[in-house]
């Protein structure tokens, strides 16, 4: 069965500096990776995916990640962090589920982010 | 267009109730999905309809159950309300099935049980 492990309950930067949240995926084959971001109070918003096209992809709000099947990592990173960065960040992989072949999503345990003045 | 749509937003219950929460997908969408999150347990894939079919299911007893109308609008009911199952219901609806490759999940803003 697919996985996905963040290595990072938390992460604290300093407005400016840049930002590293770790993922590392379990797979049997390609997997399609996610990643969500989720503000106080709010539902998940879509960061950025891939989908077996390009390696590096790039998101909305200056996030990018790259995939690297070698390590089955998928870690998200932005240059310079903004006070508005700080929320929760999950790492998803999609699953294809036993016996239907329906693929559902799995979702890591999350990264708190916390950004400083 | 219009996001995702959940109703009610906020709910308290008493144990051994019943609640039914109702998701309305992006128009078009045809998939719903639900989610319930908790602080100790994360984020867990309840169950996923498709064309008014569950197509998926998580690991959740048999006191969680969905259905989803013509119009793609999805409800799903908790029976015999435990402590447990306070927690934020988060749904999800894509276009085609969801977790399919390049499929992305649009999600709301969730409703917030508590049961007391």
């Amino acid at each position: 069965a697919q996985s996905v492990t963040q290595l990072d309950s938390h992460v604290s930067v300093s407005e400016g500096t840049p930002v590293l949240l770790r993922c590392n995926y379990s797979s049997s084959y390609s997997p399609s990776l996610f990643w969500y971001v989720q503000h106080p109070n709010k539902g998940l918003q879509l960061l950025l995916k891939y989908t077996s096209a390009a390696t590096l992809v790039k998101g909305i709000n200056g996030f990018e990640a790259e995939f690297k099947k070698s390590e089955t990592s998928f870690h998200l990173t932005k240059p310079s962090a903004h006070m508005s960065d700080a929320a929760e960040y999950f790492c998803v992989v999609s699953e294809r589920a036993r016996g239907t072949g329906f693929q559902k999503l799995v979702f890591g345990t999350g990264t708190r982010l916390l950004v400083s003045p | 267009k219009a996001g995702v749509t959940q109703t009610p937003r906020y709910l308290i219950k008493t144990r051994g109730q019943q609640v039914t929460l109702s998701c309305s997908p992006i128009s078009g969408h045809r998939s719903v999905s639900w989610y319930q999150q908790t602080p100790g347990q994360g984020l867990q894939f309840l169950f996923e309809y498709f064309s008014e079919t569950q197509r998926n299911k998580g690991n959740f007893p048999g006191r969680f159950s969905g259905r989803q109308f013509s119009n793609s609008r999805s409800e799903m009911n908790v029976s015999t309300l435990e402590l447990g199952d306070s927690a934020l219901y988060l749904c999800a609806s894509t276009l085609g099935l969801a977790g399919g490759s390049g499929e992305t999940q649009y999600f709301g803003p969730g409703t917030r049980l508590l049961v007391l």
